[in-house]
């Protein structure tokens, strides 16, 4: 079935550090993949997302390029700051039909920055 | 309200008894889900619920669990004769529609003693 892989954490980071997450998928047909995050004390939310081939989602200084040829939806920045510190998860949702499936998500990346 | 609203945030339970935890999705927001992360893991989903209806309930491990929503907007999600292996947090979320993004809860962390 459809799966999501990601990079386990913790990751630490100094501040201003690049950022890597990798994220692969497996799945059938043509997904839309999403990065969510979870904030300390908060619920998940939508980080970026992109619905086809080599569109990038981007959004707070963080992208992904869904890479088809590669099934990867890899999240960088490029300046990391404390504010980031959080647990980010890799997500897709199987198309059938056009119609979005549920969301099948990684296990998530914990990420911590220090100043 | 502002967000999508879970209670308890936190439970503890003795093997057996039965638990009940409660949505309360964004205000409008006609698709609503659970799902369950455990320790370590995924979220794993759970139910889906489109109005008050479930048309995929596919991801609910046994009959000891069950959801329903009432009035398009509070669901609860019932877990009967809890067992050590249902610990984890349970996760809410709701999107205007189908197709649009999640809001999700900050989840209800359950411990099955």
């Amino acid at each position: 079935g459809d799966s999501v892989t990601q990079m386990e954490g913790p990751v630490t980071l100094s501040e201003e550090a690049f950022l890597t997450i990798n994220c692969t998928y497996t799945a059938t047909g043509y997904p839309s993949l999403f990065w969510y995050v979870q904030y300390p004390g908060e619920g998940l939310q939508l980080l970026l997302k992109a619905t086809k081939a080599d569109d990038k989602g981007s959004n707070k200084g963080f992208e992904a390029t869904y890479r088809k040829e590669t099934t990867s939806f890899h999240l960088e920045k490029g300046s990391v700051q404390v504010s980031d510190s959080a647990v980010y998860f890799c997500a897709l949702s199987p198309n059938y039909g056009g119609s979005q499936g549920n969301l099948i998500f990684g296990k998530g990346t914990k990420l911590s920055v220090k100043p | 309200g502002a967000g999508v609203s879970q209670s308890p945030s936190n439970k503890v339970t003795e093997k057996g008894k039965d638990v009940e935890l409660r949505c309360d999705p964004i205000s409008g927001h006609t698709a609503l889900y659970w799902y369950r992360q455990r320790l370590g893991q995924g979220l794993e989903f759970l139910i889906y619920f489109q109005g008050n209806s479930a048309p995929d309930k596919s991801g609910l491990p046994s009959d000891r669990f069950s959801a329903e929503r009432t009035g398009e907007s509070v669901s609860t999600l019932t877990i009967q004769r809890t067992q050590q292996e249902d610990s984890a947090v349970y996760l809410c979320a709701s999107s205007l529609t189908r197709e649009e993004k999640l809001f999700f809860g900050s989840g209800t962390q359950l411990s099955v003693l």
